[in-house]
């Protein structure tokens, strides 16, 4: 069975400081896909970032980066200088392909970690 | 780009009655997924359709349907509706598996319900 466990169940950080959300997955599946999600207040679900299981190259976009490490199944996620608007709840996600073998958007995801940013 | 549209955004019910949520995934999208988001949760797979046949199943209790319709846009009907129904309910789509889009997922907005 899929698991997904984000350690951390609250960070708060001053602005300006990096930040590093923990994901550890569990998958026996050979191939699979990880996700990262943010969910403001308003609760809405904003993709961040998506990743296959062939594929460990660690990615930056802007002051998001994320280490994926299949070793250790960990696919971390760090804030460089964080600001106050990402404050929101982050979920790590896993998927699977579904039973009918013909998509891969059965999502298990981690319980979630909420990071308030203070000024 | 069209996204996920899902209505009502906002629904209120009284216990033991009965509520349809709807969903119109992105156009040519094949997949539609249905998940619920208790409070303080994360969020939970229901159900699945592809091409509109049901293709996955997950934790969704027998008082809950869910169709897809020939024109892709599916509904979930819940029924006998108790207070723990209380969630947001995200509908989400993929497109047809293969190449660079495979694992590609889009999540609507979300419709709030709430039993009173």
């Amino acid at each position: 069975a899929q698991k997904v466990t984000q350690a951390q169940t609250e960070i708060s950080v001053v602005e300006k400081e990096d930040v590093t959300l923990d994901c550890v997955y569990e998958t026996r599946d050979t191939t699979y896909y990880l996700f990262w999600y943010k969910q403001p207040p308003s609760g809405e679900l904003v993709f961040l970032i998506r990743r296959n299981s062939f594929d460990e190259q660690n990615e930056i976009s802007g002051r998001y980066s994320w280490n994926f490490q299949k070793s250790t199944s960990s696919f971390n996620f760090t804030i460089t200088a964080s600001q106050v608007v990402d404050s929101a709840v982050y979920f790590c996600a896993l998927s699977e392909e579904n039973a009918g073998g013909t998509s891969y958007g059965k999502l298990t995801f981690g319980q979630g970690t909420i990071l308030t940013v203070h000024p | 780009a069209a996204g996920v549209i899902q209505s009502p955004r906002h629904l209120i019910k009284e216990k033991r009655e009965t509520a349809t949520l709807k969903c119109y995934p992105i156009p040519r999208h094949d997949t539609v997924y249905w998940y619920q988001q208790g409070p303080g949760q994360d969020p939970q797979f229901l159900i699945s359709f592809y091409e509109k046949m049901q293709s996955d199943k997950g934790s969704i209790p027998d008082r809950f349907s869910a169709q897809q319709f020939s024109d892709y846009h599916s509904e979930l009907n819940m029924s006998s509706l108790e207070l723990g129904d209380s969630a947001l309910y995200f509908c989400a789509s993929s497109p047809p598996r293969g190449g660079t889009n495979t694992g590609e997922l889009f999540f609507g907005e979300g419709s709030r319900l709430t039993v009173l």
